[in-house]
């Protein structure tokens, strides 16, 4: 079975870090480029990040760029988000999902999703 | 950047056809693909329908999508509405290594 379990949400205050694990399974993880994507409560998604499949293209949404960085490890058949500098908007949801193939074709698979909260 | 503009809210009948739009504000709809995503109260998306009008596995034929060049738009039509149909729908296109995602919309089936 295809799947993509989140982890390492949590509480963390204005200005901290915080890093979010994606675990790939029941899939070449190495083939595929990944994407984070979040959603803030009661809000919309929102692309985060996405990187290439041998790490050589990363790319950021202008709301994140400067302040979260994404990895990943083929080995571990894992994906990273490391976030810095945290606000309160980016509380929220944390989905990482797959596309297909082409990034035209959006995303077939999704994580359950890992919450972050930003507060005092 | 382009934005990807939904109605916030569509409501109608069991057994009826609904239609949700997806208007790109700039450069051709054409241009990349949509995909459309359903999203149930505290679950993830799913697709139901991807590359503008195909449906991957799994999802029943009510549901199609279609782009319109001259409105620039996409839409997801939604045939013989079911209550299980009642969910967030959100559409999306990729440009300039760019996810872009509509605000989304919430069907209610009643």
């Amino acid at each position: 079975e295809v799947q993509l379990v989140e982890s390492g949400g949590g509480l963390v205050k204005p200005g901290g870090s915080l890093r979010l694990s994606c675990a790939a399974s029941g899939f070449t993880f190495s083939s595929y480029s990944m994407n984070w994507v979040r959603q803030a409560p009661g809000k919309g998604l929102e692309w985060v990040s996405s990187i290439s499949s041998s790490s050589s293209y990363i790319y950021y949404a202008d709301s994140v760029k400067g302040r979260f960085t994404i990895s990943r490890d083929n080995a571990k058949n894992s994906l990273y988000l490391q976030m810095n500098s945290l606000r309160a908007e980016d509380t929220a949801v944390y989905y990482c999902a797959r596309p297909p193939g082409s990034p035209r074709s959006g995303m077939d698979v999704w994580g359950q999703g890992t919450t972050v909260t930003v507060s005092s | 950047n382009f934005m990807l503009t939904q109605p916030h809210s569509v409501s109608e009948s069991p057994g009826k056809t609904v239609t949700i739009s997806c208007t790109r504000s700039s450069g051709s709809i054409a241009s990349n693909y949509v995909q459309w995503y359903q999203q149930r109260p505290g679950s993830s998306p799913t697709t139901v329908i991807y590359e503008d009008n195909q449906r991957p596995s799994g999802v029943p034929d009510r549901f199609s999508g279609s782009i319109d060049s001259s409105s620039n738009s996409a839409s997801l039509t939604i045939s013989g509405l079911k209550t299980e149909d009642e969910a967030d729908y959100y559409c999306q296109s990729y440009d300039s290594s760019k996810w872009v995602f509509g605000g989304g919309t919430k069907l209610t089936v009643l």
